[in-house]
This record gives structure tokens, C-alpha cells and sequence, in this order.
């Protein structure tokens, strides 16, 4: 099975741009691979921003932009505000969609 | 009102079965990708199946061969059956529905300790 990583941690001022990556063990993440990223707060469910490399939800607000950069899928934060701070997680497709993994997740400070 | 609601959680002994529910409103799950992912204490999100509409199934290896899930469109339900539990698959267990992931449950919680 692939291993998905992502940055551990981040801090980003309150303002400020951030991008976090998700890379995969089997080489270069491309559209094929359906990337999602995900929101997760302390005690909430699972919040998706961005599906199918760049499309967001009616709810995702437009400061999160999801794209693919240097063989990874990267989720950029642009004017980063306090509630952002949680748990970034990407799932990736593998095996023409028979198989998805998640990262490690990052957690995000906005500080 | 679209949402999901789950339900079975519980304590179970190792080795035990449980069969996770998830209950659908406003639209109909058989012609949703519908999903099961769960978080363990401490740890990240792991996906654990999926089934599509043409009722297709897949599974995480760590569940393969023990967990099966299904459908009831009659009840508009999807199922997790969860046999030979291990502690490792202590953990909140949420259905979620979409090609997009665009809807959540809120969780149930499965621990599985002696």
C-alpha cells in the first residue's frame, strides 16, 4: 500500500500564505490520483475543501485553493485568519480508484 | 435536510463482531459513492471502504477479509459488519457520502478492549 506524506506541522501568521503538500511514496502526484484535502477540528467530523485536485465546495472558503505543484498536490492558504488553525489531511486514489490512502495530516498554527 | 447519522458503535471484546449503521436523509445512498473512514485516539483519518453504485466494494488492506460493507436501499442505510475486532480498530468511525466527500457524519465511537 502507498505512503502518503504531508509536513507534520506548519505555522503561519494571521494574514499570511501557507502551502501545504502531499506526496506519495509511488512516485508523482498527478490529477489521476483525485487528490482531496480535508479540515478536521477537535471534535467535529471531517470537513472537505478540495476534491479532484482543485474543486471546492459552496462552503470552502476562497482563501484555500488546492492545485498540483513540484510532483505533489499542494493546498495553499492565502490570508490566513485564526479559525483556520486545525488538522489538514489529504486522500489520494490509487489503483483506478479501488484504493485510497490518506497523509499523516498537518497541523496548522496561525499564529 | 441532507445529512448522515451513525449508529452501533460501542464496547466490544476482541475477536467480537459489530455491524456500524448510517443512516441517510434528503438524498439516496445507492446513487452516492458511499464511504467509511475512521479516526483512532491520537491518530490521523484512515480510509477504511467504499462502495459505488454499481455496488462495487473495496477495502483498506487492515480490514480486508474482516469488514464488509453493504447497503439497504430500501432503508436508505449503509453498513459497516465488523468481524474479528482487534484493539487497533478502536477508534470513531464516520460514513461520508459524494464523489466529493461532501457529506459527514458526525461519528460513532467503536472501542474493543477486554
Amino acid at each position: 500500500q502507498a505512503v502518503v506524506a504531508q509536513e507534520p506541522s506548519l505555522t503561519v501568521s494571521p494574514g499570511g500564505t501557507v502551502t501545504l503538500t502531499c506526496g506519495s511514496s509511488t512516485g508523482a502526484v498527478t490529477s489521476g490520483h483525485y487528490p482531496y484535502w480535508f479540515q478536521l477540528k477537535p471534535g467535529q467530523a471531517p470537513r472537505t475543501l478540495i476534491y479532484d485536485t482543485s474543486k471546492k465546495h459552496s462552503w470552502t472558503p476562497a482563501r484555500f485553493s488546492g492545485s498540483l505543484l513540484g510532483g505533489k498536490a499542494a493546498l495553499t492558504l492565502s490570508g490566513a485568519r485564526p479559525e483556520d488553525e486545525a488538522d489538514y489531511y489529504c486522500l489520494l486514489s490509487y489503483s483506478g480508484a479501488r484504493s485510497w490512502v490518506f497523509g499523516g495530516g498537518t497541523k496548522l498554527t496561525v499564529l | 435536510e441532507v445529512q448522515l447519522v451513525e449508529s452501533g458503535g460501542g464496547l466490544i471484546q476482541p475477536g467480537g463482531s459489530l455491524r456500524l449503521s448510517c443512516a441517510a436523509s434528503g438524498f439516496t445512498v445507492i446513487s452516492n459513492y458511499m464511504s467509511w473512514v475512521r479516526q483512532a485516539p491520537g491518530k490521523g483519518l484512515e480510509w477504511v471502504s467504499l462502495i459505488y453504485s454499481d455496488s462495487s466494494t473495496y477495502y483498506a488492506d487492515s480490514v480486508k477479509g474482516r469488514f464488509t460493507i453493504s447497503r439497504d436501499n430500501s432503508k436508505n442505510t449503509l453498513y459497516l459488519q465488523m468481524n474479528s475486532l482487534r484493539a487497533e480498530d478502536t477508534a470513531v468511525y464516520y460514513c461520508a457520502s459524494g464523489a466529493a466527500f461532501d457529506i459527514w457524519g458526525q461519528g460513532t465511537v467503536v472501542t474493543v478492549s477486554s
